[in-house]
């Protein structure tokens, strides 16, 4: 299995802040990563595919980018909204998932 | 509108067995995969299963293998995941998805699992 490794674990951050959270994957897996945001008692979703790739309805206020092993979600100005667990995911082989990202109020 | 509905969780001794569901509506039911992911109570997301828009091809987490089979039912629009021999550490809310990782990527709410004597 392909293992991915989110940093950092969690975070502090304040509104307006602009956040960023790495995915570092045990093999290349080309640009199949993928990006979650998951709010306590709700199904994850989609954010960003292939990488670089914002779903459909979800914010410019967020973006992907990286291939091969190193990837990264940046969160611009962040809004409250955006308090929530960041997932990174792999479709390069059987999906596999981050550890997670939480990121809380400062 | 599309409609992902789980059932069937609850709570079930370790070594039985439980059917889990998953009805879908507002889409063609047989042009995409579905999946089941399942999240361990304040833990991360892991894949569990896939069953192909066809049925015809179906993979599973190694950690599921030879225990659990997922099936679909299209007269009945909806899937199937067969839990057996369940372990504690196969409580878990689970989801079906529908397409993971596609721009129609869709999620259920979940159910949630708890193998517990």
């Amino acid at each position: 299995d392909i293992h991915l490794t989110q940093s950092p674990s969690s975070l502090s951050a304040s509104v307006g802040d602009r956040v960023t959270i790495t995915c570092r994957t045990s093999e290349s897996i080309d640009i199949y990563l993928n990006w979650y945001q998951q709010k306590p008692g709700k199904a994850p979703k989609l954010l960003i595919y292939a990488a670089s790739n914002l779903q459909s309805g979800v914010s410019s206020r967020f973006s992907g980018s990286g291939s091969g092993t190193d990837f990264s979600l940046t969160i611009n100005s962040l809004r409250p909204e955006d308090f929530a667990t960041y997932y990174c995911q792999q479709s390069f082989g059987d999906p596999t998932f981050g550890q997670g990202t939480k990121v809380q109020v400062k | 509108q599309v409609q992902l509905v789980e059932s069937g969780g609850g709570v079930v001794q370790p070594g039985k067995s439980l059917r889990l569901s998953c009805a879908a509506s507002g889409f063609i039911f047989t042009t995409y995969s579905i999946h089941w992911v399942r999240q361990a109570p304040g833990k991360g997301l892991e894949w569990v299963a896939v069953i192909w828009y066809d049925g015809s091809k179906k993979y599973y987490a190694d950690s599921v293998k030879g225990r659990f089979t997922i099936s679909r039912d299209t007269s009945e629009n909806t899937v199937f995941l067969q839990m057996s021999s369940l372990r504690a550490e196969d409580t878990a809310v689970y989801f079906c998805v529908r397409a993971l990782t596609s721009v129609d990527e869709f999620w259920g709410q979940g159910t949630l699992v708890t193998v517990s004597s």
